[in-house]
């Protein structure tokens, strides 16, 4: 059974500083992975997704990704933070077999500082 | 193009009363999902429809939990009796197909935040 695991529960950086977000997961078929982010009182927006290729996925409002096959890690990266990324963010794994469904990770609250 | 509607946006009852939260999809998704997020949590997945059928209910409580989806477009997600540990936000998603070798962005609604006392 698949499963993810985000390190880290809170991020504080402070506005204009790089920042990154680290996902691991586990699964023994293949996996397409994604970031979703949740703004207070909303629900999930897709950040970015890999589904094959490129192992460097560009998202919205700046934010990459990159897939890592042999650490299995999917981490999420934006070179220089505003203080509109305030926000928790969401790595999930899909399995293209079995259950085929979404599984998310805990989540990391991101708290950009001024 | 107008997002996934659920309603009510927020819900309080006492333990053992039912409750009934309704989503509407994005215009012309066939795949429906119903997410429960527990605080601290990602969210996890509860039901999944594939037009007004059942595809996979594998982590429904369906002791208490029920969902239809009767005509293929908004779905109802109800819990009778409700407790204590279903406080939570019930986020609905919806893609436009469930694909056979790759998979569709799912879009979420709101979520509706039931706290149950």
């Amino acid at each position: 059974a698949q499963s993810v695991t985000q390190l880290d529960s809170q991020v504080p950086v402070f506005e204009e500083a790089p920042v990154e977000l680290r996902c691991n997961y586990s699964s023994s078929v293949s996996v397409y992975l994604f970031w979703y982010v949740q703004y207070p009182n909303q629900g999930l927006q897709l950040l970015l997704k890999y589904l094959s290729g490129s192992t460097l996925v560009k998202g919205i409002n700046g934010f990459e990704a990159e897939f890592n096959k042999s650490q299995t890690s999917f981490h999420l990266r934006k070179p220089s933070v505003h203080i509109s990324d305030t926000a928790e963010y969401f790595c999930a794994v899909f399995e293209d077999t079995g259950r085929r469904a979404l599984t998310f990770g805990s989540g990391t609250r991101l708290q950009v500082q001024p | 193009e107008a997002g996934v509607a659920q309603s009510p946006r927020y819900k309080i009852i006492e333990k053992r009363q039912s409750v009934a939260f309704w989503c509407n999809p994005i215009s012309g998704h066939a795949t429906l999902y119903w997410y429960q997020q527990i605080l601290g949590q990602g969210p996890k997945l509860l039901i999944q429809f594939q037009n007004n059928g059942v595809v996979d209910d594998s982590q429904l409580p369906k002791d208490r939990f029920s969902a239809e989806r009767l005509k293929g477009v908004d779905s109802t997600l109800k819990i009778q009796p409700a407790k204590l540990e279903d406080s939570a936000v019930y986020l609905c998603a919806s893609s436009l197909i469930r694909g056979t070798t790759s998979t569709d962005t799912q879009y979420f609604g709101p979520g509706t935040r039931l706290t149950v006392l």
